[in-house]
């Protein structure tokens, strides 16, 4: 297993355009989550999955935020009319159950958006 | 509202002294601490956690110890190398149920010096 893969690497956007990022979470790994760092901060719980189900959205994440696992397998989060605000590190992260929050998370290398 | 801090944006130590890095906690519901390793365009690294129940827990060259009453935790690495680095976060879990979410703390850079 070659661990939490993320794709792109880099994005850059021009604002109001909508881009899509995916997530391949380790295979064996039931939990999917996502969250956003921006500059100089740790990084922030947008939302997770449970298999397919989404069962927790933060307030960060706006309506034009959006995200799946169709067949809890990869996720996507989308991003709609992109605003300069929204220029961050996107991390993607994997567990099995809640194990993760006692023995870590498997990030990955995140994608970094840049909306100009 | 910060509920996890890391005062301390900085701190640079001498390769094969001690490392201390600090974190600081408001909420009592916390279940668990961790502690992550962050490389520049890399995704943070678990290192070690410990549980609200314990003060103290070592693996390694890393320690963490706890102290509730002061909702104070530190990291300490003996000895650093200059291979440790990095962007360190500290992290909490269980004010939210069983939903596995961490709250993360700002981040604090160690340089080991050579």
């Amino acid at each position: 297993d070659t661990g939490v893969s993320q794709d792109p690497r880099h994005k850059i956007t021009k604002r109001g355009q909508n881009v899509t990022f995916r997530c391949d979470p380790i295979s064996e790994h039931n939990r999917l989550y996502w969250y956003r760092q921006t500059l100089g901060q740790g990084p922030e719980f947008l939302t997770y999955f449970q298999n397919e189900a989404q069962l927790e959205k933060s307030r960060l994440l706006s309506d034009r935020f959006s995200a799946e696992r169709p067949k809890g397998s990869f996720s996507t989060l989308e991003i709609q009319r992109t605003e300069q605000g929204d220029s961050a590190m996107y991390l993607c992260a994997s567990s099995f159950g809640e194990a993760g929050a006692i023995y870590g998370y498997t990030f990955g290398s995140g994608t970094r958006l840049t909306v100009v | 509202d910060q509920q996890v801090k890391q005062n301390s944006p900085s701190l640079s130590v001498q390769e094969g002294r001690i490392s201390i890095l600090n974190c600081d906690y408001t909420n009592s519901m916390f279940d668990y601490f961790l502690w992550y390793k962050k490389y520049p365009a890399e995704g943070p690294t678990f290192l070690i956690s410990i549980s609200s129940i314990k003060d103290k827990n070592e693996d390694g060259r890393f320690t963490v110890f706890l102290n509730k009453s002061a909702k104070h935790l530190s990291l300490h690495i003996v000895p650093s190398q200059p291979g440790d680095s990095a962007v360190y976060f500290c992290a909490a879990s269980g004010d939210s149920g069983n939903t596995g979410k961490l709250i993360f703390g700002q981040g604090t850079t160690l340089q080991v010096k050579p």
